[in-house]
């Protein structure tokens, strides 16, 4: 079955940078695109970009481009996402979630969360 | 950016009774809109995609409508399990995919 596993919680300072993993698996990986999803406490869901398993190709929330970067390892079935100049109002959990299927992009395999916690 | 407005913000409903929550888009996102279930502690749970398609497992309590600007998903008998949070999302225009600010379904 789908499966995508994310890394462990993190705690950074203000100003520095975090990558998270989530690493698919019981599908082939580069049929399906990833989104990363956060939610900061007490808030809604908020997109944050899209990558393709298949060649890379990325599509960045407008308020984030500037400080996030996606990638794929397809070697392991595994999507990044990069955080640099993290700020308090990033303490959040991310999720990375997959396209339900090739020609809706509607999430339908979720990760099970990774909380960031930004803390000076 | 398109933006979804969902209501209400909460829903106080008795085990048994229907509920009825409503997403509205800013623009047309034809039938590509999604509604999501949240609970605490748990990652979000694909309830209905394409307005009205129900997600795999999802039990047929769980009804989605709408095209254009206005949706609807309906829970047509509560049971404990479905107090959580609900989110609309469109998938039609990007980017981004946009949420709405989700409806907490509560126990009254």
């Amino acid at each position: 079955q789908v499966q995508l596993v994310q890394s462990g919680g993190e705690v950074k300072k203000p100003g520095a940078s975090v990558k998270v993993s989530c690493k698919a698996s019981g599908y082939t990986f580069s049929s399906y695109g990833i989104s990363w999803v956060r939610q900061a406490p007490g808030q809604g869901l908020e997109w944050m970009g899209w990558i393709s398993g298949y060649n890379g190709n990325t599509n960045y929330a407008q308020n984030l481009q500037d400080r996030v970067t996606m990638t794929t390892d397809t070697s392991t079935s595994t999507a990044y996402m990069e955080l640099r100049s993290l700020r308090f109002d990033d303490t959040a959990v991310y999720y990375c979630a997959r396209d339900l299927s090739v020609v809706t992009s509607a999430l339908g395999y979720w990760g099970q969360g990774t909380l960031v916690t930004v803390s000076s | 950016e398109i933006v979804m407005t969902q209501s209400p913000a909460t829903l106080s409903v008795s085990p048994g009774e229907r509920a009825t929550l409503s997403c509205r888009a800013s623009q047309s996102v034809s039938s590509n809109l999604a509604w999501y279930q949240h609970k605490p502690g748990q990652a979000p749970r694909l309830l209905i995609y394409g307005a009205s398609t129900r997600a795999t497992d999802i039990p047929a309590r769980f009804s989605g409508s709408g095209s254009g600007t206005e949706f609807t998903l309906i829970i047509s008998s509560l049971q404990s399990e479905d107090f959580a949070v609900y989110y609309c999302q469109q998938y039609n225009n990007w980017p981004p995919w946009t949420f709405g600010q989700g409806t907490k379904v509560e126990i009254k």
